[in-house]
C-alpha cells in the first residue's frame, strides 16, 4: 500500500519567509509526528499528534514553527519568518497507534538562503 | 530525559565481513529501543526493535541486535555484509509510555568491495 507522503521533495525560500510542509500519514493511522534532520543536530523530534488529543509540542524549537493536523489525517507544519538555521531535512512519520512502529517518509529538504 | 550514543560516525568494511555497530543509551526510565537504516536520498526504515522479551532481537535484512540491560547497549550486528547495506544507520529509544523517538547521531556504513 501507499506509504507516508511529503511534499514539495524540496523547498528553497529566502530568510524572513514564510513555508509550508505537508504530510500525508498512511490510511488509518492515528499518530504522526515530524521530525527535523540536521547536520548540527541530527535527528529531533518536533512535534506528535494522536487521534484528537492535544498534540505533543515539546520538540517544536520556537513560536515559529507550529503544526496542524486536519480531521485526524493530513498534517501541515508552518515554520515563519524562516532562517537559515531552519535550513534541514524534515521527516514525517505515522503509525497505526500509540507504541507503535513509526513509518517514515522521504522528507522535505528545506534550504533557506 | 533519554540520550542515545552512537559510539562511530563512520564504519568501513569489507564485503562480506561481520560487522557491528555500536549504540548506547542513557534513561531514567524503562524503553523501547531500535535501530532505523537510511539509504541515500530515502526515508528512513525499521531494521529492528525491542520491546520485551528475548533480548535478541533479529531484524530484516539479516541483521540482528541485542537488548543489554546492565550495559545500556543495544548494538547491531550483521555476519556478512554486502554492498547494498552501504547506509547510515541511526540507533533510537522511546521512553516507554511515551510516543517520540530520541535518535543517536547515526553511523555511516561504507562496505568495500
Amino acid at each position: 500500500g501507499a506509504g507516508v507522503s511529503q511534499s514539495p521533495s524540496n523547498k528553497v525560500t529566502e530568510k524572513g519567509k514564510d513555508v509550508e510542509l505537508r504530510c500525508d500519514p498512511i490510511s488509518g493511522h492515528t499518530a504522526l509526528y515530524w521530525y527535523r534532520q540536521s547536520l548540527g543536530q541530527g535527528l529531533e523530534f518536533l512535534i506528535y499528534f494522536q487521534g484528537n488529543s492535544a498534540p505533543d509540542k515539546s520538540g517544536l524549537p520556537s513560536d515559529r514553527f507550529s503544526a496542524e493536523r486536519t480531521g485526524g489525517s493530513v498534517s501541515t507544519l508552518t515554520i515563519q519568518r524562516t532562517q537559515q538555521e531552519d535550513s534541514a531535512v524534515y521527516l514525517c512519520a505515522s503509525s497505526p497507534g500509540v507504541q507503535e512502529t513509526q513509518y517514515f517518509g522521504p522528507g522535505t529538504r528545506l534550504l533557506v538562503l | 530525559a533519554q540520550s542515545v550514543t552512537q559510539l562511530d560516525s563512520q564504519v568501513p568494511v569489507f564485503e562480506e565481513a561481520p560487522v557491528e555497530l555500536r549504540c548506547n543509551y542513557s534513561s531514567s526510565v524503562s524503553v523501547y529501543l531500535f535501530w532505523y537504516v537510511q539509504y541515500p536520498n530515502q526515508g528512513l526504515q525499521l531494521l529492528l526493535k525491542y520491546l520485551s522479551g528475548s533480548t535478541l532481537v533479529k531484524g530484516i535484512n539479516g541483521f540482528e541486535a541485542e537488548f543489554n540491560k546492565s550495559q545500556t547497549s543495544f548494538h547491531l550486528r550483521k555476519p556478512s555484509v554486502h554492498i547494498s547495506d552501504t547506509a547510515e544507520y541511526f540507533c533510537a529509544v522511546s521512553p516507554q509510555g511515551a510516543q517520540k523517538l530520541v535518535f543517536g547521531q547515526g553511523t555511516r556504513l561504507t562496505i568495500n568491495p
